[in-house]
């Protein structure tokens, strides 16, 4: 089956700096990747949907400025987090649908994020 | 909120005995997918069925779909203490085909 990875798995960083998660499709091409956040003992959300060669589309009340997203080619899409603050702490996990079909995606495994 | 629903939010049971969890959601779907998810651990797809099946059968993994009422089931029969874990459903938004997930059940299986 399709696999995405994600990179790094975990992270810890100071605040104030930013961080890049590289979200992967190893072995199909996908035009559009989606990016979740999930905190502790909660669901996972929808925050963004990365479409390669244009601008991302956030979700109401994630900031723009502050979650970065760049889909440089059919394979890579990267979050950027800026300027983190310890309340961006979170679990976040990519999702790629392949060319042949929006309904089934597959998820990365995940970056954990700490920030203190 | 877009969010659907699942209850029970958390469910202890022994080992062996069945365990069932609901998902009620708001949107229009293409399919409902259910996901487990270990304690921070990425996610691991169980099963899809499409909004045109009514019931499916995986293993000891049986799930009800009623988009009449938009609500679904995951039945985990003659359960092990490795099926501990978070389990959620998901639905595909049939216009935006993003992925909305339920608020998940906590399930924890005693040996």
């Amino acid at each position: 089956g399709a696999v995405v990875s994600q990179h790094p798995s975990w992270v810890i960083c100071k605040s104030g700096t930013s961080v890049k998660i590289e979200c992967r499709s190893l072995d199909f091409q996908a035009t559009t990747m989606f990016w979740y956040r999930q905190f502790p003992k909660q669901s996972l959300m929808l925050m963004a949907t990365s479409n390669e060669g244009s601008k991302a589309t956030y979700e109401q009340g994630v900031e723009k400025d502050k979650f970065l997203i760049n889909h440089a080619s059919l394979t890579l899409s990267t979050l950027t987090v800026t300027s983190a603050h310890p309340e961006d702490s979170s679990f976040y996990i990519c999702s790629a649908p392949t060319i042949y079909s929006y309904n089934e995606q597959f998820f990365g495994p995940g970056t954990r994020l700490t920030v203190l | 909120s877009q969010q659907g629903e699942e209850d029970p939010q958390a469910l202890s049971i022994q080992e062996g005995e069945n365990a069932t969890m609901n998902c009620s959601y708001k949107t229009s779907i293409n399919n409902l997918q259910w996901y487990r998810q270990n304690s921070g651990r990425g996610l691991v797809h169980l099963i899809l069925i499409r909004s045109n099946e009514r019931e499916k059968h995986s293993g000891r993994l049986r799930v009800t779909l009623d988009t009449s009422k938009k609500s679904s089931s995951l039945l985990i029969t003659a359960s092990r203490a490795a099926d501990t874990a978070s389990y959620f459903c998901a639905t595909v938004d049939s216009g935006t085909y993003k992925y909305i997930f339920g608020t998940g059940t906590r399930l924890k299986v005693l040996a």
